[in-house]
């Protein structure tokens, strides 16, 4: 079975402060892919990240960067000069590729505070 | 920017009451899903839906839940004889391929009394 494991429940952090988001996954597939959602107060889920199982990059945009190594089954999430904006839960999740219409499995989220 | 639609936002109902929660996909996508949150708490997996069938369920998904695509364009949850402990916010979400991101809408907040 799929697990996604996200140890920090809450971090609180100070404007411009670099912050860490850290995720671990479980599982046997080789394939699969993973993402990161962010879920600010308003409560919607936006998607923020999907990443390919074979494809270990690491990836930047703007302040947000993604670094996944497999050897860890780690795939964290860092904010650079975070911003009150930022505040929000943060959810970690994993998808089997090619087992059918599979459904995310999530973490249980990181909340985040950015204080001004 | 196409969006998943859900309505209603906000939904009260008595213990033992039906409800149907309704959700419109993005409109190319073909695969389609079911979540719920508890306040505060992880997203979790109810249901998948794909070529007007059901692709898988959790154990949370029993007998009093029942999803229904009755037109190209919505998505329904419905739950038979609602318990206090169904009170959460439902997300309805959809994706083009299996494994592709899958957009969420907004959610609906049931609260049931």
């Amino acid at each position: 079975a799929q697990k996604v494991t996200q140890a920090q429940t809450e971090i609180s952090v100070v404007e411009k402060e670099d912050v860490t988001l850290d995720c671990v996954y479980e599982t046997r597939d080789t394939t699969y892919y993973l993402f990161w959602y962010k879920q600010p107060p308003s409560g919607e889920l936006v998607f923020l990240i999907r990443r390919n199982s074979f494809d270990e990059q690491n990836e930047i945009s703007g302040r947000y960067s993604w670094n996944f190594q497999k050897s860890t089954s780690s795939f964290n999430f860092t904010i650079t000069a975070s911003q009150v904006v930022d505040s929000a839960v943060y959810f970690c999740a994993l998808i089997l590729r090619n087992s059918g219409n599979t459904p995310l499995v999530f973490g249980k989220g990181t909340r985040l505070s950015v204080i001004a | 920017e196409p969006e998943v639609t859900q309505t209603p936002s906000h939904q009260v109902t008595q213990m033992g009451q039906e409800v149907i929660l309704r959700c419109v996909p993005i409109s190319n996508h073909l695969y389609f899903y079911w979540y719920r949150q508890i306040l505060g708490q992880k997203v979790e997996f109810l249901v998948s839906f794909y070529n007007n069938e059901i692709s898988e369920k959790s154990e949370i998904f029993d007998d009093q839940f029942s999803v229904e695509r009755p037109d190209g364009s919505n998505f329904t949850l419905k739950i038979r004889s609602t318990k206090l402990e169904d009170s959460a916010m439902y997300f309805c979400a959809s994706s083009a391929q299996q494994g592709n991101e899958q957009y969420f809408g907004p959610g609906t907040r049931l609260t049931v009394t």
